[in-house]
């Protein structure tokens, strides 16, 4: 099964700046799905932005963009213009069979 | 609510006791999931089943018991559990376990406490 890895268990940002949240992982297949998930305190995990792994093109999604190195087994987040909302624990997730998580970064903006 | 409700929202129980949790979806979907999520530790798969038939099953101890008596509904029974059974269960659902590709729907969980 595919491994994540989310190096940074904190973060911080100030409002209306851009933060990057790192992630990496393993996996020997060639067709998989990566996904940033978003989790505020109401626990629910919400989807931020989704990457195809056969696709270059990095995925945006408004405010969110990813860097999406195959090569490197990279799969970064980038938030810019961060808002207070945006203050929450992001995962990062591999699925090929199943969809495994990294442990997770905690994100805190600075108003 | 996000089309997956987790019921109770929390629970605290004896390690003697038995208790179930409760998922429910209507999206259609016909994939469901069983996550446990601990303090700065991956979320672990515990469990998935596709049209009701039970696909994985992630070396869990049997104190844990899932059930789905249909697609729309997941049930995961507790009983003699450990203190370190304490968690976020999240529930989890998708078109079909092959078809997870557009992001899995999660319920907001039940936080457990055993005590």
């Amino acid at each position: 099964a595919q491994t994540v890895t989310q190096s940074q268990p904190e973060m911080s940002v100030q409002e209306a700046e851009t933060v990057t949240l790192s992630c990496t992982y393993d996996t020997s297949e060639s067709d998989y799905y990566l996904f940033w998930y978003k989790q505020p305190p109401s626990r629910q995990m919400i989807l931020v932005i989704r990457q195809e792994a056969y696709k270059q093109q990095n995925a945006t999604e408004n405010r969110f963009s990813v860097n999406f190195q195959k090569a490197a087994k990279s799969f970064s987040l980038k938030i810019s213009d961060s808002q207070l909302g945006d203050a929450a624990m992001y995962f990062c997730a591999a699925l090929n069979f199943d969809m495994r998580f990294g442990a997770g970064t905690r994100l805190t903006v600075k108003p | 609510e996000t089309g997956v409700t987790q019921t109770p929202r929390h629970l605290v129980m004896g390690m003697t006791n038995k208790k179930s949790l409760k998922c429910e979806q209507h999206l259609g979907h016909n994939a469901m999931y069983w996550y446990k999520q601990s303090a700065k530790k991956p979320l672990e798969l515990m469990f998935v089943y596709n049209f009701k038939e039970q696909t994985e099953n992630n070396s869990v101890p049997s104190r844990f018991s899932p059930e789905c008596p249909n697609s729309s509904h997941l049930f995961l029974h507790l009983h003699t559990l450990q203190p370190e059974d304490s968690a976020l269960y999240l529930c989890a659902s998708s078109q079909d376990s092959g078809q997870g590709n557009y992001g899995y729907t999660f319920g907001s969980g039940t936080r457990l406490t055993v005590v």
